[in-house]
């Protein structure tokens, strides 16, 4: 049973235009989230996170927004780069804090310039 | 760079074979964590270790066991292995026991053949 879903496996955006990624959960007891970003050969690299007493966290170019009712959460990046190509991964954690976080397959990001 | 580094890179070996991952976690970091990443799925949680004990256990084989040594670098052992074991090993770090913000390292590319 997949608890944390992306459901698009893989995304184009053009340079400069806004990209939004997409992440469906089942567990209403996932208390924070993560996006990871992944390039080849690399491991994932934390990108930003949100608490689930906030709807909304920004950081530069990057915004999570939570949706708790829909158990809905996406990432925005505005303007996408050709850089942000990547493979995002969406991670939720529920309390207590030692329970493990719980990935998502991934979506595969291409900023076409 | 994260910090994390993990040995080796690239592994290949023979079914029914024993292997040793080994991951060195950022400076500070108490916590390791160990995930698999198969072809076309996400990081699946097999095990953490905090400061030299065992924390929390996700979807390990009996085949799998790990440990955290006194020096706070960890072990992934994989014994009798199988082609499904095929993947890459990511390892990561954290400050603290709880699944907060964790840094990856690089992985290990495991082919059983």
């Amino acid at each position: 049973d997949q608890q944390v879903k992306q459901n698009s496996p893989s995304l184009s955006v053009q340079e400069g235009r806004i990209s939004i990624l997409n992440c469906d959960y089942t567990n209403s007891m996932f208390d924070y989230f993560l996006w990871y970003k992944k390039y080849p050969a690399e491991g994932p690299t934390f990108l930003i996170s949100i608490s689930s007493i906030k709807d909304k966290n920004e950081d530069g170019r990057f915004t999570v927004f939570l949706n708790k009712s829909a158990k809905h959460l996406s990432l925005h990046i505005v303007p996408s780069q050709p850089g942000d190509s990547a493979v995002y991964f969406c991670a939720a954690r529920r309390p207590p804090g030692n329970t493990p976080l719980v990935f998502g397959k991934g979506t595969r990001l291409s900023v076409i310039a | 760079d994260s910090g994390v580094t993990q040995t080796p890179k690239h592994l290949i070996t023979a079914t029914g074979q024993r292997v040793t991952l080994r991951c060195s976690p950022r400076s500070g970091d108490l916590s390791v964590y160990w995930y698999q990443q198969s072809l076309d799925q996400g990081l699946q949680f097999l095990i953490q270790y905090y400061n030299g004990e065992e924390r929390a256990k996700g979807n390990i084989l009996e085949r799998f066991s790990a440990q955290q040594f006194p020096d706070l670098h960890s072990e992934l052992n994989l014994s009798s292995l199988e082609l499904g074991d095929s993947a890459l090993y990511f390892c990561a770090s954290s400050v603290l026991a709880v699944a907060d913000t964790q840094y990856f390292g690089p992985g290990t590319r495991l082919t059983v053949l």
